[in-house]
């Protein structure tokens, strides 16, 4: 099983650029994430997939969007690129949690963004 | 109010010995789990060790252990004889059991404890 994967692994952006960063995940996980992580602030979660077909938005989710066509994967776009979204994007993907909340999320190797 | 609180921005500890990493929570969901996360330079989340809120033990996880004081809302992860490879950003996080209005697919990190092994 390759997990959770994500396409790329490093991109760099003009301001205003557009962009779709994949994630793909074999577990059959119900639940995908996006975070962001930035120095100092740990991980924050953007949107969020609760099965295909169905997205919401987390705590930071202005200046994304994302869709969820296959349970498999997980997109998130930036339409116009600001250099305030430089920053490591991860995707995750778990279980649902249910009653058993247990369930860990399992991580992608994430992607660096940077824009100029 | 912060969710998941790591006091500790960074911690130094020699090879072979053990230390602690303190996380401490805050919520009124009387079901949550608590994870801690591995995150060295390449850049991976790799998760740890985990507990939930109506654990009666402590959890452990080979070298990695949990000191959960549930009354204290404290979740410290101790590290026993470290290793040169445990150099690396620790993270907290907690996920609430929704009994309380909030969500439970959400996990809410801390800001992380960045721990150097010397040798």
């Amino acid at each position: 099983n390759a997990g959770v994967t994500q396409t790329p692994k490093f991109r760099v952006l003009k301001t205003g650029q557009s962009m779709t960063l994949l994630c793909a995940q074999d577990m059959n996980h119900e639940y995908m994430y996006w975070y962001r992580q930035d120095p100092g602030m740990g991980l924050r979660l953007i949107h969020y997939s609760v099965g295909e077909g169905t997205t919401a938005k987390g705590e930071v989710p202005d200046g994304y969007n994302v869709s969820r066509l296959k349970k498999q994967n997980f997109l998130l776009g930036l339409e116009s690129a600001a250099p305030s979204q430089t920053s490591v994007y991860f995707c995750a993907s778990s279980y649902y949690p249910g009653l058993a909340i247990h369930y860990e999320q399992y991580f992608g190797p994430g992607t660096r963004l940077t824009v100029t | 109010a912060q969710k998941i609180t790591q006091t500790q921005p960074g911690m130094f500890v020699q090879e072979k010995e053990a230390v602690t990493l303190d996380c401490t929570y805050d919520t009124s969901d009387p079901s949550y789990g608590l994870f801690w996360y591995k995150q060295p330079s390449s850049g991976e989340m790799i998760f740890l060790i985990y507990q939930g809120s109506y654990d009666q033990q402590n959890a452990t996880e080979g070298r990695y252990s949990l000191n959960f004081q549930k009354a204290r809302k404290s979740a410290n992860l101790v590290i026993s004889a470290s290793q040169l490879g445990d150099s690396a950003m620790y993270f907290c996080a907690m996920r609430e059991g929704g009994n309380s209005g909030g969500s439970n697919y959400k996990l809410t990190f801390g800001k992380g404890t960045l721990l150097t092994v010397n040798p």
